[in-house]
């Protein structure tokens, strides 16, 4: 693909459902990174993946968020019992070299 | 601890008038700073990096390090350049970044 590709693009779910997103980086993208963006919040980091090194979770809000990248490519977010404030957009983000991002166009994620 | 700070949320410059949005960053190390940018509907996109001191779409940024700044300029605004601009720090060798909260510009014709 030519670019970083999250899915899916729109999500509605019910309060106290799971939701998984997913992300694919750009191909031979060692670094990938999540982001949630929320009005006023700016982009929150939420989680990094450098190659086969240990997650950098810091960012992660709570244990309900948690996040895996399967042979070092496709990453799923996971959102275990969802909540009203964790309705915002999540943004997917590979880079390789050069510390230059590149973005995914993002989840807009709804919890009612 | 690393930050990034955009004091200003909002910004409102008339086309042609210079415009210049704030980016101060904490980081005891030797920095990279970067500016995103996203366009309405559109990605978030590099603009620009210290590193290479190029001047994009008319914009230019500088570094100082002596007043941990890095605001990105332009001498006359257009109205496409309208979007919301994110500051962000690179530090160490991991590709770790920090944000800024993100400055709203608009431009108005």
């Amino acid at each position: 693909g030519a670019g970083v590709s999250q899915s899916p693009s729109n999500k509605v779910t019910e309060k106290g459902k799971d939701v998984e997103l997913r992300c694919d980086p750009i191909s031979g993208h060692t670094a990938l990174y999540w982001y949630r963006q929320s009005l006023g919040q700016g982009l929150e980091f939420l989680i990094y993946f450098q190659g086969n090194s240990a997650p950098d979770k810091s960012g992660l809000p709570s244990d309900r968020f948690s996040a895996e990248r399967t042979g070092g490519s496709v990453s799923t977010l996971t959102i275990q019992r969802t909540q009203q404030e964790d309705s915002a957009v999540y943004l997917c983000a590979s880079s390789q070299s050069k510390n230059i991002q590149y973005f995914g166009a993002g989840t807009r994620l709804s919890v009612l | 601890a690393q930050r990034v700070t955009q004091p200003e949320k909002l910004l409102s410059v008339f086309k042609g008038a210079p415009v210049e949005l704030k980016c101060n960053y904490s980081y005891s190390g030797s920095p990279e700073l970067f500016w995103y940018v996203q366009y309405s509907r559109q990605r978030l996109q590099l603009l620009l990096r210290h590193i290479s001191r190029e001047s994009i779409k008319g914009f230019t940024a500088d570094l100082n390090k002596g007043e941990t700044s890095f605001h990105l300029k332009k001498p006359f605004a257009q109205e496409e350049d309208s979007a919301m601009y994110y500051c962000a720090l690179g530090v160490g060798t991991g590709n770790q970044f920090y944000f800024g909260t993100g400055t709203s510009l608009t431009v108005i014709p």
